[in-house]
């Protein structure tokens, strides 16, 4: 069992909005703004989107975009593209004893 | 650009022990803000954090995978590795290496991954 719990799957229509939560615990998610959102397309490395909760790496759409509540972080995806039908992994830094904990993954697919 | 490239055996014999590489170019392993990581995927799953080390000998480990793993730095090869004791089918997995920034937690340089069966 993931330590950080996202929903399994989600989709949305091409060009509309898709959104999903990464929910954690005061320890993880909710202690530290170290929360991390990761694309992976099938048999593909992960790719970095979304880091700091709501910062973005140079070349990546500003489609994307994430925020905080709480113990629950979200990525929200506007104007969805056929590109974005992939996995995304939520992560955050989770302490001393659990440095790194991740989410159990999304597949978003784009109808 | 920092690149990682992950290197190893294919096929590892269960109880036996995985060991992994990962070459880091483009950066010098001892950098202050870089954390070396190894994730894990099994065939279908997510993605499962293993461990990571940095200069200075400082480690991190899975708690649930703790007992079994053990990370080290050659600073002259400018690799890190990874060593996973005791193996079952459990850990046949693609492994990635991967760069984590410490001033922002994020793993920005991946390796490829590299498919690693236990079988016998």
């Amino acid at each position: 069992q993931s330590a950080l719990t996202q929903p399994p799957s989600a989709s949305g229509f091409a060009g509309q909005s898709v959104t999903i939560s990464c929910t954690g615990t005061s320890s993880d998610v909710g202690g530290y703004n170290f929360v991390s959102w990761y694309q992976q397309h099938p048999d593909r490395a992960p790719n970095l989107i979304i880091f700091g909760v709501t910062k973005r790496p140079s070349g990546v759409p500003d489609r994307f975009s994430g925020s905080k509540s709480g113990n629950t972080a979200s990525l929200t995806v506007s104007g969805l593209q056929a590109e974005d039908e992939a996995d995304y992994y939520c992560s955050s830094y989770g302490g001393s004893d659990n440095f790194v904990v991740f989410g159990g993954g999304t597949k978003v697919t784009v109808l | 650009q920092l690149q990682l490239q992950e290197s190893g055996p294919g096929l590892v014999r269960p109880s036996e022990t995985l060991s992994l590489s990962c070459t880091v170019s483009g950066a010098s392993i001892n950098s202050d803000d870089s954390c070396w990581g190894w994730i894990r995927q099994s065939p279908g799953k997510g993605l499962e954090w293993i461990g990571s080390i940095r200069s200075g000998e400082r480690r991190y480990y899975n708690p649930s995978l703790k007992s079994r793993v053990t990370t080290s730095i050659d600073t002259p090869k400018n690799q890190f590795s990874l060593q996973l004791r005791s193996v079952t089918a459990a850990d046949t997995a693609v492994y990635f290496c991967a760069r984590l920034a410490v001033s922002t937690g994020k793993h920005d340089f991946w390796g490829q991954g590299t498919l690693v069966s236990v079988s016998s």
